[in-house]
């Protein structure tokens, strides 16, 4: 089955500044890669996706870059701010399949 | 709109116990899911469900059963609750597979004890 490598488990940065988070996944037919933010105590909420035909996706502040070649796919947050601190989840899937995978998450804190 | 709603918040249960966590969404999707969160480990697919009447085990099926007789509901059950079943539960659904969006519920705080 897939299996998702996101790294680091925790950021700390200063407002203003960018945020980086990395995930990498096994499975050469993973075709869909979504991110999730989740706030203290709520679900998680998808804040941008990206598939295989593409290889970055924006939207305003927040980027994903996928390199299928190597299998890893990062977010990219610039202009951080501190309502941006939550934990960050990557998953892969394959549309043949029902299930995501999802990556152990990372605990992104903007300091003001 | 309420999305997808998951009862009851927070739940003391003590070992042996049974209950039911249950899921309940009004965006008729066909796909429906239960993930438990522990601290450090991600999410982890516990049950699937493709369509009323059709489940499927995830990743840690072991201690729960599901059904889904209706498309709007999913109820998880626990037989037999375990201290290992302390964790978060959270239920989730999306329009077609998993290529697209899944909607979470809010979750719910299990500790069994």
């Amino acid at each position: 089955g897939e299996n998702v490598e996101q790294h680091p488990s925790t950021l700390s940065v200063q407002e203003g500044d960018s945020a980086v988070i990395k995930c990498t996944y096994s499975d050469s037919a993973s075709n869909y890669f979504p991110w999730y933010k989740q706030e203290l105590g709520k679900g998680p909420q998808l804040i941008i996706d990206i598939r295989s035909n593409v290889g970055e996706k924006k939207d305003q502040r927040i980027a994903v870059t996928l390199n299928k070649t190597a299998k890893h796919f990062s977010l990219h947050i610039t202009e951080t701010q501190p309502e941006d601190s939550a934990v960050y989840f990557c998953a892969a899937s394959n549309s043949g399949y029902s299930t995501l995978t999802f990556g152990k998450g990372t605990m992104l804190l903007v300091s003001p | 709109n309420a999305g997808v709603t998951q009862t009851p918040k927070f739940r003391i249960l003590k070992i042996g116990q049974s209950m039911t966590l249950q899921c309940t969404q009004d965006m008729n999707h066909n796909y429906m899911y239960w993930y438990r969160q522990d601290p450090g480990m991600g999410l982890k697919l516990i049950y699937y469900s493709v369509g009323a009447g059709i489940t499927d085990k995830g990743e840690v099926p072991n201690g729960y059963n599901v059904s889904r007789s209706t498309t709007e509901d999913f109820p998880l059950r626990l037989e037999l609750a375990a201290p290992s079943q302390t964790s978060v539960y959270f239920c989730a659904s999306s329009a077609r597979q998993t290529n697209t969006e899944a909607f979470f519920g809010q979750g719910t705080r299990l500790t069994v004890v």
